[in-house]
């Protein structure tokens, strides 16, 4: 079975601080895909970004990165010098080949609440 | 490129009665999903469709379904409401298998 945990249930910060939000997850699978993905409060699931298993290089998007570490399997994603708009949920998602039938699905960690104080 | 649209966006619907949810793919999408989220049990993954036919199913009881038409939207029936129900219905679309999902608005489904 998949899992993916997201320790961190709700976070605050203040405006310019730098932020990293855990994302630990379990998979047997050889070949999977880890995402993370923003919820405003309009609640639309806003694409971040995809990472496959086999690419554990790190991506800095503007002021977002994140961390793909396979031997703690981990995704951990980082905002640099956070602003009021980044307050969101953030989900952390794994997908795989779902070995009993054709086909994948998004099992998705807890969420983590990201307050951004000015 | 539109994105994924669902309509209706809010509905109140009591106990007992049946609802239909619709989504529409973004253009060139296939694969079309549905997930439900609850303060209580998160994102659950519902089912998914691909070119009309019933890909993959998560743990949900017979009272939800679904289906896709040949243009690729898709609906989701509940039908015999339960106060449970109540919950946000978030559909997805992706040009196919393991490539990226992207998520509507949701449809905000209320039973009272």
């Amino acid at each position: 079975a998949q899992k993916v945990t997201q320790a961190q249930t709700e976070i605050s910060v203040v405006e310019k601080e730098d932020v990293t939000l855990d994302c630990v997850y379990e998979t047997r699978d050889t070949t999977y895909y880890l995402f993370w993905y923003k919820q405003p409060p309009s609640g639309e699931l806003v694409f971040l970004i995809r990472r496959n298993s086999f690419d554990e290089q790190n991506e800095i998007s503007g002021r977002y990165s994140w961390n793909f570490q396979k031997s703690t399997s981990s995704f951990n994603f980082t905002i640099t010098a956070s602003q009021v708009v980044d307050s969101a949920v953030y989900f952390c998602a794994l997908s795989g080949r779902f070995r009993e039938t054709s086909g994948s699905r998004l099992t998705f960690g807890e969420g983590t609440q990201l307050t951004v104080n000015p | 490129k539109a994105g994924v649209t669902q309509t209706p966006r809010y509905l109140i619907k009591t106990r007992g009665q049946q609802v239909t949810l619709s989504c529409s793919p973004i253009s060139g999408h296939r694969s079309v999903s549905w997930y439900q989220q609850t303060p209580g049990q998160g994102l659950q993954f519902l089912f998914e469709y691909f070119s009309e036919t019933q890909r993959n199913k998560g743990n949900f009881p017979g009272r939800f379904s679904g289906r896709q038409f040949s243009n690729s939207r898709s609906e989701m029936n509940v039908s015999t409401l339960e106060l449970g129900d109540s919950a946000l219905y978030l559909c997805a679309s992706r040009t196919g298998e393991q490539e990226t999902q992207y998520f509507g608005p949701g449809t905000r489904l209320l039973v009272l």
